[in-house]
């Protein structure tokens, strides 16, 4: 059964700072790997796709990376701002479904 | 183009009775998987339709079942409704057919279930 762990559970940085969100999973047999945003009451905005083959990708300030050998993938995002505050979600696909983590809940302070 | 599109957002019922939750996917999509997000939890697996049929499904019981209607668009039915089915439904979309589509699921905005 595949397991999705995202450490810390919550974050505070100041603006401007660079940060790194961690995910990691327990089966590497996986399709893809999607990172999520959501706030609070919403539902999920897709920010990153990685599929099993590749092993990064970037979008603006943000970058996400795979490592399906070792069970990891990580949310680089650079010089924050306040908008980036909300709850970043990795989902693991295999299987034809989704396994989320429980979340990395982000403050940028102004 | 509309993405993906949920209703209703929120609505309150009372213990043991039933509830439609309906959905419509993104244009060009053909998937739809249904999940239960509890507060302060990642969202839950329920199942998942494609061509009318249940595709697979997560460990919910048979109180929670679902439809998808030809033009894609689905429902989730639970009924004998607990408190602790209280959460958000979320709907998703996909096209993800090996050769064609990427597999990258888009999420509507939810419905908000509250059962008192």
């Amino acid at each position: 059964k595949q397991e999705v762990t995202q450490i810390p559970a919550a974050l505070s940085v100041p603006e401007g700072e660079n940060l790194v969100l961690n995910c990691s999973f327990t089966d590497s047999a996986i399709y893809n790997l999607q990172w999520f945003r959501q706030d609070p009451g919403k539902g999920l905005t897709s920010l990153l796709l990685i599929q099993s083959s590749q092993r990064e990708q970037t979008s603006g300030r943000l970058n996400a990376s795979l490592d399906k050998s070792s069970g990891r993938s990580t949310l680089y995002i650079a010089a924050s701002q306040p908008g980036d505050s909300a709850t970043y979600l990795c989902a693991v696909k295999g299987n034809e479904k989704l396994t989320f983590g429980t979340g990395t809940r982000l403050t940028i302070i102004p | 183009d509309a993405g993906v599109t949920q209703s209703p957002t929120h609505l309150i019922k009372t213990r043991g009775q039933q509830v439609t939750l309906r959905c419509s996917p993104k244009s060009g999509h053909d998937t739809v998987s249904w999940y239960q997000q509890a507060l302060g939890q990642g969202p839950q697996f329920i199942f998942q339709y494609y061509e009318e049929e249940e595709r697979q499904r997560g460990n919910f019981p048979d109180r929670f079942s679902g439809h998808q209607f030809p033009n894609y668009s689905s429902e989730l039915n639970v009924n004998a409704l607990l408190l602790g089915d209280s959460a958000l439904y979320l709907c998703a979309s996909s096209y993800d057919h090996p050769g064609w589509g990427t597999g990258e699921l888009f999420f509507g905005e939810g419905s908000r279930l509250t059962v008192l």
